[in-house]
């Protein structure tokens, strides 16, 4: 099985900041690689597919890169709305990684 | 508007069933493949199982592999999710979500349901 290990598992952060989070895969997945968001409560939300691809109506501060087993999603400005957990997935097998909690500093 | 909503989760006993489902409606549901990903509380996201578009391929978690059956009713825009023998184990909010790209397998879940709880618990 492929598995998915995000890094860190906690980030704190404040309005402004530009912040990075780092997926890695166990076995090369090319770029078969989605980002999601999700908030208390909520479903995910689809941010970015194909590793790099953004979603239709996602803002553009939102990016990501990677190829292989090591992936990183980007938020160039960090807002008030992005205060949530962030899961990789790679889908060949649908794995995700265990999630990443962006907190106010 | 495209949606996705869940219904029948609640609170069963350990070894008891249940019968989960996932309403589409506002796009061509016998287009895409669709799967079940389960989230326990606090924890993260588990992907359960998928289904292809015409029913023709199914595939399951090991952790729920011999318990579980996804099904569809492309005629009634409906996912469906037989739950067995269930454990405490098997207590999470279940999503149903569809792939983005039609009739592939193998894909991210663009669209997502808003979940329905299971709990499992004498």
């Amino acid at each position: 099985d492929i598995q998915m290990t995000q890094s860190p598992s906690t980030l704190s952060a404040s309005v402004g900041d530009r912040v990075t989070i780092t997926c890695r895969a166990s076995q090369s997945i090319s770029s078969w690689l989605a980002w999601y968001q999700q908030k208390p409560g909520k479903a995910p939300k689809l941010l970015i597919y194909k590793a790099s691809s953004l979603e239709s109506g996602v803002p553009s501060r939102f990016s990501g890169s990677g190829s292989g087993t090591e992936f990183t999603l980007t938020i160039s400005s960090l807002q008030p709305d992005d205060f949530a957990t962030y899961y990789c997935q790679q889908y060949n097998t649908w794995t995700f990684g265990q999630g990443t909690k962006v907190e106010i500093k | 508007q495209v949606q996705l909503v869940e219904s029948g989760g609640g609170l069963v006993k350990p070894g008891g069933s249940l019968r989960l489902s996932c309403a589409a409606s506002g796009f061509t549901f016998s287009d895409y493949y669709m799967s079940w990903i389960r989230q326990a509380p606090g924890k993260g996201l588990e992907w359960v199982s998928y289904i292809s578009s015409s029913s023709s391929y199914t595939n399951y978690a090991d952790s729920v592999k011999g318990r579980f059956t996804i099904s569809r009713d492309n005629a009634k825009n409906s996912l469906y999710l037989q739950m067995n023998s269930l454990r405490a184990e098997d207590t999470a909010v279940y999503y149903c979500a569809r792939e983005r790209s039609i009739a592939v397998a193998g894909d991210a879940f663009d669209i997502w349901g808003q979940g329905t709880m299971v709990t499992v618990s004498s």
